[in-house]
């Protein structure tokens, strides 16, 4: 079953902070973030494992909880860049089928 | 360049007609994935390859639907006696296997068009 992503939509202004949820009925291996824009093929943004760890690249962080079978990505003072759709993509135990989460559209504003 | 490439990027085609394409992987990666992606939703599981192997596929896949990898490099995705619902990008996406990275590698995607 596809994972649920919230917002669906958010719009910001440069150097707002934004959050982004996905959460799956499923059992949870690992998360994986992108980022795509309009027209244009996905781009891997990180990789969460189960444990519950945390991590960041850039102003770009994510949270993994997987009693939760949810993830968090957290985008700090957005830029123009951050504009586009973010989807999870997860994988359950066992398996190397991804299933890609609803979407969540970020514009970010000047 | 030395990315995931897709051939062609653009194919037009009459109902009920077959259509072929193409994805070459980043060359040391073994795992190959094919998606199916329609205006404002994510990617959809189509099949993926582990070296020649085709490991898995999904149950939304038709019969009209088939993919390989002959050699575990490249690969076809095929689909027989295209319909309008068809119509939609094709992305492909490489990855290596091992370990616990998985990061997949997009190809730029064939849009398909079925008139």
């Amino acid at each position: 079953q596809q994972p649920v992503q919230s917002p669906q939509a958010v719009i910001l202004r440069e150097g707002e902070d934004a959050v982004i949820n996905c959460s799956s009925s499923k059992a949870l291996y690992s998360v994986h973030w992108y980022r795509q824009k309009h027209g244009e093929a996905p781009i891997f943004l990180m990789i969460l494992l189960k444990g519950g760890e945390q991590k960041g690249h850039d102003k770009i962080s994510a949270s993994f909880n997987e009693k939760k079978q949810q993830s968090s990505l957290y985008l700090t003072a957005s830029q123009l860049s951050y504009s586009g759709t973010y989807f999870c993509g997860t994988e359950g135990s066992g398996t190397y089928k991804y299933i890609f989460g609803t979407g969540t559209r970020l514009k970010v504003l000047a | 360049d030395t990315g995931v490439s897709q051939d062609p990027r653009h194919k037009i085609t009459k109902r009920g007609q077959n259509v072929t394409f193409r994805c070459d992987p980043i060359s040391e990666h073994n795992r190959l994935y094919w998606y199916r992606q329609t205006l404002g939703q994510g990617p959809e599981f189509l099949t993926y390859f582990q070296n020649e192997a085709q490991l898995e596929k999904s149950r939304l896949l038709s019969d009209r639907f088939s993919a390989e990898r002959p050699k575990g490099s490249f690969s076809t995705l095929e689909i027989q006696r295209t319909e309008q619902g068809d119509s939609a990008m094709y992305l492909c996406a490489s990855s290596l296997a091992g370990g616990f990275h998985n990061e997949q590698f997009f190809g730029p995607g064939t849009r398909l068009t079925v008139l």
